[in-house]
């Protein structure tokens, strides 16, 4: 059964700071590896989907890396902003259905002025 | 980008009573659509994967009888929380996949169920 751990918990930054976000998955027979953004009392929005042949995606200020041998992913921000105060998840595809995802319990990342 | 629409955002009920949450694709069709849901602080499960015309496949633990979901049709899902509990109080959200599209998935914005 796949576990996914996201490590902090919670995260508070000065803006303009860089970070990292971490996530391991136990079983690394996945589809892809998506990470998400959860802002409170909405859904999700995805951020970036790594395939699993696949090392790295980038979108903007944000890049995400991913080694299956290890059962890692990592989620850089750079440049951090108030505007990227939310929860963020990441999200382990199962090895036959992209859809089936297994979460981790998400970072709570607060970016002060 | 693709929306999905999931009504209502917040719903109140008696327990013993039933409640449908519904989840629609606005602008794409949707064979397959996902129902999780997440207690408070805790990681968003899989409770089942609804397909259009077919009988839904739930997650090992998800009551069936309990949980109904229907997928009537390419662009809507049901899913009704029968006869509800305080235990069943949760946040329930869907996601569809585009049919014929790549893997990205799109989630409804959930529903925060509270059973009094």
């Amino acid at each position: 059964k796949q576990e996914v751990t996201q490590i902090p918990a919670a995260l508070s930054v000065p803006e303009g700071e860089n970070l990292v976000l971490n996530c391991s998955f136990t079983d690394s027979a996945i589809y892809n590896l998506q990470w998400f953004r959860q802002d409170p009392g909405k859904g999700l929005t995805s951020l970036l989907l790594i395939q699993s042949s696949q090392r790295e995606q980038t979108s903007g200020r944000l890049n995400a890396s991913l080694d299956k041998s290890s059962g890692r992913s990592t989620l850089y921000i750079a440049a951090s902003q108030p505007g990227d105060s939310a929860t963020y998840l990441c999200a382990a595809a199962g090895g036959t259905s992209y859809g089936k995802l297994t979460f981790g319990q998400g970072t709570i990342l607060t970016v002060h002025p | 980008g693709a929306v999905v629409s999931q009504h209502p955002s917040r719903v109140i009920c008696k327990s013993g009573t039933s409640v449908k949450i519904e989840c629609r694709s606005l602008d794409f069709q949707a064979t397959t659509m996902f129902w999780y849901r997440q207690f408070p602080k805790q990681s968003l499960m899989l409770m089942a994967t609804s397909n259009e015309g077919s009988k839904a496949t739930y997650e090992q633990g998800v009551e069936k009888d309990k949980f109904l979901i229907n997928h009537a049709s390419l662009t809507l899902s049901t899913l009704t929380v029968t006869s509800a509990h305080p235990e069943d109080s949760s946040f329930y959200i869907c996601s569809a996949r585009q049919t014929g599209g790549r893997e990205k998935l799109f989630f409804g914005s959930g529903t925060q169920l509270s059973v009094l």
